[in-house]
């Protein structure tokens, strides 16, 4: 069985400053693990996975994480925030390839300061 | 990359009547689909896992008579909330795997509205 935790439910950054959101997992197999953005009303957009290859993993819109064993945890940060990354943030594991159900956080709610 | 859609994207209904939501691969073949569900403000939470030509495997506490699932070809599945009750109201949002890639494409999502 995944699981996987976000720690913060909404999180405040200034424009220009880090932005990092946490996410713990807990799995019984080697997990697959992704976040998503949603923005009001859309589905998920994927912004970036890991699938057991680089533990630091680059995606879209500057964002990146990385996926540490020992701390059990896929930290999603980005170095300079935009008004563009307010949004909904989700992580999520799968113990497959893909193939089988994802489990999500809770959700990190990410507001910009202007 | 592989887009997925949905139809309708808001529908209003009675409550008492059936709806039925689609989900659509449009450029590639979706072996399995996953239908999930998004109440205000919360996470999203799976409701079930659908392989073409088979029968729908649900999550637990989830009504497989009231929401039916049909995966009839690899390009669509749909989901059929059927005698809709306003705590049936929610984000409904599909998701579709193909072998040959190791994530899962998100559909739109349909708003449901039951009156």
């Amino acid at each position: 069985a995944q699981s996987v935790t976000q720690l913060g439910s909404h999180v405040s950054v200034s424009e220009g400053a880090l932005v990092l959101l946490r996410c713990n997992y807990s799995s019984s197999v080697p997990p697959y693990l992704f976040w998503y953005v949603q923005y009001p009303n859309q589905g998920l957009q994927l912004l970036l996975k890991y699938t057991s290859a680089a533990t630091l993993v680059k995606g879209i819109n500057g964002f990146e994480a990385e996926f540490k064993k020992s701390e059990t945890s896929f930290h999603l940060t980005k170095p300079s925030a935009h008004m563009s990354d307010a949004a909904e943030y989700f992580c999520a594991v799968t113990g497959n390839f893909g193939n089988e159900k994802l489990t999500f956080g809770t959700g990190t709610r990410l507001t910009i300061i202007p | 990359g592989a887009v997925v859609s949905q139809h309708p994207s808001r529908v209003i209904c009675k409550s008492g009547t059936s709806v039925k939501i689609e989900c659509r691969s449009l450029d590639f073949q979706a072996t399995t689909m996953f239908w999930y569900r998004q109440f205000p403000k919360q996470s999203l939470m799976l409701m079930a896992t659908s392989n073409e030509g088979s029968k729908a495997t649900y999550e637990q506490g989830v009504e497989k008579d009231k929401f039916l699932i049909n995966h009839a070809s690899l390009t669509l599945s749909t989901l059929t909330v059927t005698s809709a009750h306003p705590e049936d109201s929610s984000f409904y949002i599909c998701s579709a795997h193909t072998p040959t890639v190791d994530e899962q494409y998100f559909g739109p999502g349909t708003r449901l509205t039951v009156t």
